[in-house]
Parts: C-alpha cells; sequence; structure tokens
C-alpha cells in the first residue's frame, strides 16, 4: 500500500447505527487530518493530530469521535449520526502538522 | 473569518488554449499557498505549492502568486479535457495554522 488508504469508501447507516472509518498513511508522516467535504461547502477541517496528540477540534458535534493509535493510524468514530452529516470524509497527512497535506480517497458516508 | 474566495465556474476552455484559474484570500499574513485538483468522486491532489511572490513552473501548471494584491492563480498551458476537474485553493497563514480551502472552480476543457 502507497500513500494514505482509507476504508470503507463507502457507508451506509442509520442514524441509531455506530461505525468507525479507518485511515493509514505509508508516507512517514507525522501529523494526520479528519476532513469533511459536502456539497457546494469548502473543505472544513474537523480534527488534527500531531504525534498522536490531537491539536485542533473544530466546533465537531461530539457524536464524531477520534482516535489516533499512532502516527499511521486515524479513525473516526460515528455514533447517532443526522443525514446532514452526509458527506465525503477525507483523511489526509502531512510531515509536519499544517505543511503540504496529501488527502485519502475519502469515504462516502450517507445516513438514512 | 479567513476566506479564500474562488469563481465556482464552470471555467469553459478549448482543447489546447491557456485555463487561467484565480483565488483570492483575506488574511494578509498568509505565507504558504497550495493548488489541489480533485476530479468528480475522487479526493484531492496536490499540483503545486507556492510560498514566495512571482511565477513558479511545474510542466504545464504555472502558479502565481501576489502577496500585495491577495491573490494567487494557476495557469494551465495546453489544455486537455484530461485536465477537466474541479480546482481548489488552499492558503496558510505563518506557523501552526490550518489550511484555510475554497470552494473550488470547476474547469471544463473542452475537445
Amino acid at each position: 500500500e502507497t500513500g494514505v488508504t482509507q476504508t470503507p469508501r463507502h457507508l451506509v447507516m442509520g442514524m441509531t447505527n455506530k461505525k468507525s472509518l479507518k485511515c493509514e498513511q505509508h508516507l512517514g508522516h507525522n501529523a494526520m487530518y479528519w476532513y469533511k467535504q459536502s456539497a457546494k461547502k469548502p473543505l472544513e477541517l474537523m480534527f488534527v493530530y500531531s504525534l498522536e496528540e490531537r491539536v485542533e477540534n473544530n466546533s465537531v458535534p461530539s457524536r464524531f469521535s477520534p482516535e489516533c493509535p499512532n502516527s499511521s493510524h486515524l479513525f473516526l468514530h460515528l455514533h447517532t449520526l443526522q443525514p446532514e452529516d452526509s458527506a465525503l470524509y477525507l483523511c489526509a497527512s502531512s510531515q509536519r502538522v499544517y505543511n503540504e497535506q496529501f488527502f485519502g480517497p475519502g469515504t462516502r458516508l450517507t445516513v438514512l | 473569518q479567513k476566506e479564500v474566495e474562488q469563481n465556482s465556474g464552470p471555467l469553459s476552455v478549448p482543447e489546447g488554449a491557456i485555463a487561467s484559474l484565480n483565488c483570492t484570500y483575506s488574511d494578509r499574513v498568509s505565507q504558504s499557498f497550495f493548488w489541489y485538483r480533485q476530479y468528480s468522486g475522487k479526493s484531492p491532489e496536490l499540483i503545486m505549492s507556492i510560498y514566495s511572490n512571482g511565477d513558479k513552473e511545474d510542466g504545464r501548471f504555472t502558479a502565481q502568486l501576489n502577496k500585495a494584491s491577495q491573490y494567487v492563480s494557476l495557469l494551465i498551458r495546453d489544455s486537455q479535457p484530461s485536465d477537466s476537474a474541479t480546482y481548489l485553493c488552499a492558503v496558510k497563514a505563518g506557523g501552526n495554522t490550518p489550511l484555510v480551502f475554497g470552494k473550488g472552480t470547476r474547469l471544463s476543457v473542452i475537445a
């Protein structure tokens, strides 16, 4: 595997489900990010981790819960989501925090 | 509120022409500027970074930065249908500050 990988690529879940998104970077980077991309809106930064420590949490609802067990892996745990949470969720990584970022393929999430 | 503005398009250019994509930003202390290309249904791909005033060329792509006027542009020479995508501009102030993205400009290269 090369670059940044994300699983699953597509996810459909009900409002009462609990699911997790997984991201893995194979670039030896020290920072990882979760972004949300909705139609007609700029990319929204959700969470930032630098060397496994969370450095940014942009007023994201608590139904989104990040986890960074090491510098190569990042998770986004989802529970009791709302239909407006349907979007493309992108993981990214960079050598140092807030430097050039490289994106994974994304998870297309649909909340019914 | 730091803002990055891009014309949403679509910008239509004929094959072989020069496509010019523009981006303006509000934060005067911005220091790093990035262009990402995003094909429909795919994730953003970094294509250019520029940090100082002037032009930076990479193949058919040229990024132009004018900090005094607070704009950055991307020129694509000899445009190809495969260049059809949405181009995102991202801007960063100095230090540990996040990237701020524009909404993107959709480019359509007509064969």
